[in-house]
Parts: structure tokens; sequence; C-alpha cells
């Protein structure tokens, strides 16, 4: 059982846009930032979100990630079909000292 | 460009201990810590602990402390993760993975590494 909670499926149709939550608690997500990590079939997770709300080089603008309280949320707009993939949350927890992770959700594009 | 290229597969029996290796290149290693995340099959992502390249320092999860460690070869620029006793619920892809610092986030990851064990 991950200690962050997301759902574990969401889709969309190619221009939509979805949303992904994860929710957390005091000792991580609100007290600390959160991390994006997207993961297409069959390869590693790739850093979509820090910070949570900036976006390394070379990931679009149509990604965005935002955090109020203990929950953060993901937003894609303009949906693509290569945009399927597992998409994970990440804090540290200053309990257990050491990162969290949600258990992802896996999106879908219709 | 930066790359962390990890071990083949491993086939391990219950009891047996694996090492993994991850070789960085295309940065400094020592200015980076690396970070070791393990995946079972249709599960979530899980943080396994913490090295700081330069100095050797480490930081274990719980759940891994005494049967993890982690090391590194800075003549080599390669990490090391070292899991003792080994039960089937360690199947899983290993995976390392690149941060400034502990608390950063993770930026560049290895290819991941299939352990499997199995009697």
């Amino acid at each position: 059982q991950s200690v962050l909670t997301q759902p574990p499926s969401a889709s969309g149709t190619p221009g939509q846009r979805v949303t992904f939550s994860c929710s957390g608690s005091s000792s991580n997500i609100g007290s600390n930032t959160v991390n994006w990590y997207q993961q297409l079939p069959g390869t590693a997770p790739k850093l979509l979100i820090y910070f949570n709300n900036q976006r390394p080089s070379g990931v679009p603008d149509r990604f965005s990630g935002s955090k109020s309280g203990t929950s953060a949320s993901l937003a894609i707009s303009g949906l693509q079909s290569e945009d399927e993939a597992d998409y994970s949350c990440a804090a540290w927890d200053d309990s257990l000292k050491g990162w969290v992770f949600g258990g992802g959700t896996k999106l879908t594009v219709l | 460009q930066v790359q962390l290229v990890q071990s083949g597969a491993e086939v391990k029996k219950p009891g047996a201990s694996v090492k993994v290796s991850c070789k960085a290149s295309g940065y400094t290693f020592t200015s980076y810590d690396i970070n070791w995340v393990r995946q079972a099959t249709g599960q979530g992502l899980e943080w396994m602990g913490w090295m700081n390249s330069n100095n050797g320092n480490t930081g274990y999860a719980q759940k891994f402390q005494g049967r993890v460690t982690m090391t590194r070869d800075t003549s080599i620029s390669t990490a090391y993760m070292e899991l003792s006793s080994l039960r089937s619920e360690d199947t899983a892809v290993y995976y390392c993975a690149r941060s400034e610092q502990l608390v950063r986030d993770f930026d560049y990851w290895g290819q991941g590494t299939l352990v499997t064990v199995s009697s």
C-alpha cells in the first residue's frame, strides 16, 4: 500500500484536459514539495514536474502541477496519444525520513 | 549527455544476495547523489535508499535496513546496490536515479534491472 494515494486509472480523448490527484499527509505533501514522474510502457520513469509546478527542460507546457495543503494535482491539456503512460507523484516524508510515492495513475487516451 | 547504465537481469534463489551496478556518464559523478527505487510488476515505485556519491554516506528506508548496502567506486563512476536474504517478494525492477541532493527530485534514471527471485 503506497503512502501517497492516487486513483489507479484515468482516461481522456485527444485534445481534452485531464487531471490527476495525489493525496498525502502533513508529514509529506503538507510540508514538502511534490514531484511527478511519467512512465511510458516498459520504460524507466522520467521527471515531469518538480518543486510542485516546475517543468524540466524539454517537458511541454501542456503539463502543469499544483499543490494545496496535503494534496497535489497534475494536469495535462491538449491530450495526445503519446501521453498514454503511468503518472506517479512523490514527496519527501519527514516522519519516515525517506521518499514516498503514490501507486501511480494509468492514463488511457481513448 | 547524462546517462545511468545498469547491469543486466539477474535470477537468484531465495536467501541469496544480488548486487546491481549503475554506471554514470556525462556529468561529474561525485557532484550528485544516487538513489535506488524498485518496482514490482503492476505496483508503484518504492524508494530503497540514498547514497552521497562524494563521501559515501548512505540512508536506507526502514523496510530495507539490515538487508541493503549501497556503495560506490568513484574511479569508475559506478554505484552499487546489494540486497541480501532475498525472498520472492523482492522480485522487481530496480532503478538507480540521480538527485542533486537527498531531498531533491530524481532528474535522471537508469534503464532498470530485473531481479527475479525464484527457487
